[in-house]
């Protein structure tokens, strides 16, 4: 199973750019990366996910180095309801079965005013 | 409406009962799953099912039990409760072609 490492909290400032970066120094070459937001008292929410380079939606951006070992979730001027713990994982469907995936404990993000 | 949906959404039961926790989506996703997220943590993949009557185990299974008769529907069942199964509990459905699972609104489950 893929492992993910990622700082326990960071704190911003609204308006600042907010990088988060997600080691994976195992991931399989099957295995996609994917972000997910969470709020208190709510499911986990879909944020971005990608295989390799660079995938822009209109809430963030995800940066894959070509090794794909590490990710970096960016978040373009936060606001204070960009507060939320943010998981990265890794895995996906594999040929024959389900490569498990795995939340761990997430980044938890303060915007402050 | 479409989506997914939990029910009960709190529930407080004592221990040595059996409790069922349901989990409906509309969406026919093949892949559906149960995590457990304790407070202060991320989540815990309890079990998974690939599809109708295709079930596997997930991080942490020991205490629960799931079923899938249908596609739609995806209960848990805690055979006998525990206090240390106090917990909230999430049901998700994967969208296959693109990896992203959808969450339903958790149930707070509290076992005295």
């Amino acid at each position: 199973l893929a492992k993910t490492t990622q700082p326990i909290s960071m704190d911003s400032y609204e308006g600042q750019e907010v990088n988060i970066t997600c080691s994976h120094n195992n991931i399989a070459t099957n295995d996609y990366i994917t972000w997910y937001q969470q709020f208190p008292s709510q499911g986990p929410r879909f944020i971005i996910q990608g295989y390799k380079t660079k995938v822009t939606n209109e809430v963030a951006s995800l940066f894959i180095p070509a090794d794909r070992k590490s990710s970096t979730l960016s978040l373009p001027r936060v606001s204070l309801s960009d507060t939320a713990v943010y998981y990265c994982l890794v895995g996906g469907i594999v040929p024959g079965g389900y490569n498990k995936l795995i939340f761990g404990a997430g980044t938890r993000l303060a915007v402050h005013p | 409406d479409a989506g997914i949906t939990q029910s009960p959404r709190y529930k407080i039961t004592e221990t040595g009962r059996q409790v069922t926790l349901m989990c409906h989506q509309t969406w026919s996703h093949s892949y559906m799953f149960w995590y457990r997220q304790d407070l202060g943590h991320g989540l815990r993949l309890i079990y998974y099912s690939a599809a109708a009557d295709i079930t596997d185990k997930g991080e942490v299974p020991d205490g629960y039990v799931v079923s899938r008769s249908k596609t739609e529907n995806f209960p848990l069942t805690l055979e006998s409760a525990t206090r240390s199964q106090t917990s909230v509990y999430f049901c998700a459905s994967l969208a296959r072609i693109s990896y992203e699972q959808y969450f339903g609104p958790g149930t707070r489950l509290t076992v005295t």
